[in-house]
């Protein structure tokens, strides 16, 4: 099966531009989330849908950061504006429902550097 | 409060070698999954091995296994038989709560960095 597609893969923006990333969670799976992984940092945890809403977003930045699931299937992360601190690795995951032996399985990530 | 600690930045082991990767959790939920996960330097996370807070058995998956310690809290990976290959970031995870919700967070520790040497 096809695992999560993300794309860009790399983006280099200016501080205060904005920025989209995409994500297509693997076909079926109802769970979607989007980590932010600081270089030498785990995996921080922006945002977490359930089908195409949000039961998590906690640790999203909202006056910059938003994110939306539309149709439960694809989502879009987008900040606006950008800032230094923005640089990491922005991964993407999806699971299936329901099971809590169900691990995430991760796209390869974009590789945002706020310049 | 941490959810997840791993406490070894970094670790070093010869090839053929094993070697323990350790891992550390807080949670009062009863029901919560264990995961690990590896990390190379091209950046995909691959998962590698899961724990269930009530299998009563420790979890192995070919040459690694997981010392799954419930009373301490710990969930240490053991890599048996080191390669060269098992160079990178290693992450212990976290998720709480029902499965069958599927509203459950996963979390991550902050790594442990393998390097295996010849």
């Amino acid at each position: 099966e096809a695992g999560v597609a993300q794309s860009p893969r790399y983006k280099i923006i200016e501080k205060r531009q904005s920025v989209a990333f995409w994500c297509n969670p693997i076909s079926g799976h109802a769970t979607l989330y989007w980590y932010q992984q600081i270089l030498g940092q785990g995996p921080k945890l922006l945002i977490q849908f359930q089908n195409n809403g949000v039961v998590d977003d906690s640790q999203l930045p909202k006056d910059r950061f938003s994110a939306e699931r539309l149709k439960g299937v694809d989502s879009t992360l987008k900040i606006q504006p950008a800032k230094l601190e923005d640089s990491a690795v922005y991964l993407c995951a999806s699971s299936p429902r329901g099971g809590p032996n169900t691990e995430a399985f991760f796209g390869q990530g974009t590789r945002l550097t706020v310049v | 409060a941490q959810k997840i600690t791993q406490t070894q930045p970094g670790m070093f082991v010869q090839e053929k070698e094993a070697v323990t990767l350790d891992c550390t959790y807080d949670t009062s939920d009863p029901s919560y999954g264990l995961f690990w996960y590896k990390q190379p330097s091209s950046g995909e996370m691959i998962f590698l091995i899961y724990q269930g807070s009530y299998d009563q058995q420790n979890a192995t998956e070919g040459r690694y296994s997981l010392n799954f310690q419930k009373a301490r809290k710990s969930a240490n990976l053991v890599i048996s038989a080191s390669q060269l290959g098992d160079s990178a970031m290693y992450f212990c995870a976290m998720r709480e709560g029902e499965g069958n919700t599927g509203f459950q967070k996963l979390v991550f520790g902050t790594g442990t960095r393998l390097l295996v040497s010849p």
